[in-house]
């Protein structure tokens, strides 16, 4: 079965400032999909990044990035020019481009906080 | 505007009571799927529905039913509520094969306390 780990429970970073959250996943697939969904105070969930694993080219949306490893099976996520309104938890999900329910499979997330 | 809405966003009530959660989403989508959010668990599925009429479970399913008669709902019912069922839940929905499955987008979430 597949797994997402999100080894840090609390970040904190300096505002402007870059950070990374990281996240490994386990599958022996090799085609899925990875996500970075953000969880603000408000409780919903706003995709932030999406990576197709059979694309070599890491995602970019605006001031967020991914380092996507895929012989590491490691996701990263980078937020560069941090603002108070990257505060948040943020989750990596995970989902098989077999499986048939579209299931995701979550991490435990990452709890951000931005210093001013 | 595009949107997936849900239905209380907050609710107390008392163990047995049997209650609905409904879930709506206006952008023709044929994948919904109800997940609980607990501290430290990150979301866990509880049901899913490929289109009309068709549903099956999740990780989660035991105490929930889910009922897909129109495109647009998915209603998640608990028909004997219990204290172990207080949590954050999240109704989410997307295209279908040929429509952007891959993403999902999440309803604004309903606070579940069962007392």
């Amino acid at each position: 079965a597949q797994t997402v780990t999100q080894s840090q429970p609390e970040m904190s970073v300096q505002e402007a400032e870059t950070v990374t959250l990281s996240c490994t996943y386990d599958t022996s697939e090799s085609d899925y999909y990875l996500f970075w969904y953000k969880q603000p105070p408000s409780r919903q969930m706003i995709l932030v990044i999406r990576q197709e694993a059979y694309k070599q080219q890491n995602a970019t949306e605006n001031r967020f990035s991914v380092n996507f490893q895929k012989a590491a099976k490691s996701f990263s996520l980078k937020i560069s020019d941090s603002q108070l309104g990257d505060a948040a938890m943020y989750f990596c999900a995970y989902r098989s481009a077999r499986d048939s329910n579209y299931q995701l499979i979550w991490g435990a997330g990452t709890k951000l906080i931005i210093k001013p | 505007e595009a949107q997936v809405t849900q239905n209380p966003r907050y609710l107390i009530t008392v163990t047995g009571k049997k209650l609905t959660v409904t879930c709506s989403q206006n952008m023709n989508h044929e994948y919904m799927s109800w997940y609980r959010q607990d501290p430290g668990l990150g979301l866990r599925q509880i049901y899913y529905s490929m289109n009309v009429e068709v549903t099956d479970k999740g990780d989660v399913p035991e105490g929930y039913k889910v009922s897909r008669k129109e495109k647009r709902n998915f209603p998640l019912i608990l028909e004997s509520p219990s204290p172990n069922q207080t949590s954050l839940y999240f109704c989410a929905s997307s295209g279908g094969p040929g429509q952007g499955i891959d993403t999902q987008y999440f309803g604004p979430g309903t606070r579940l306390t069962v007392l």
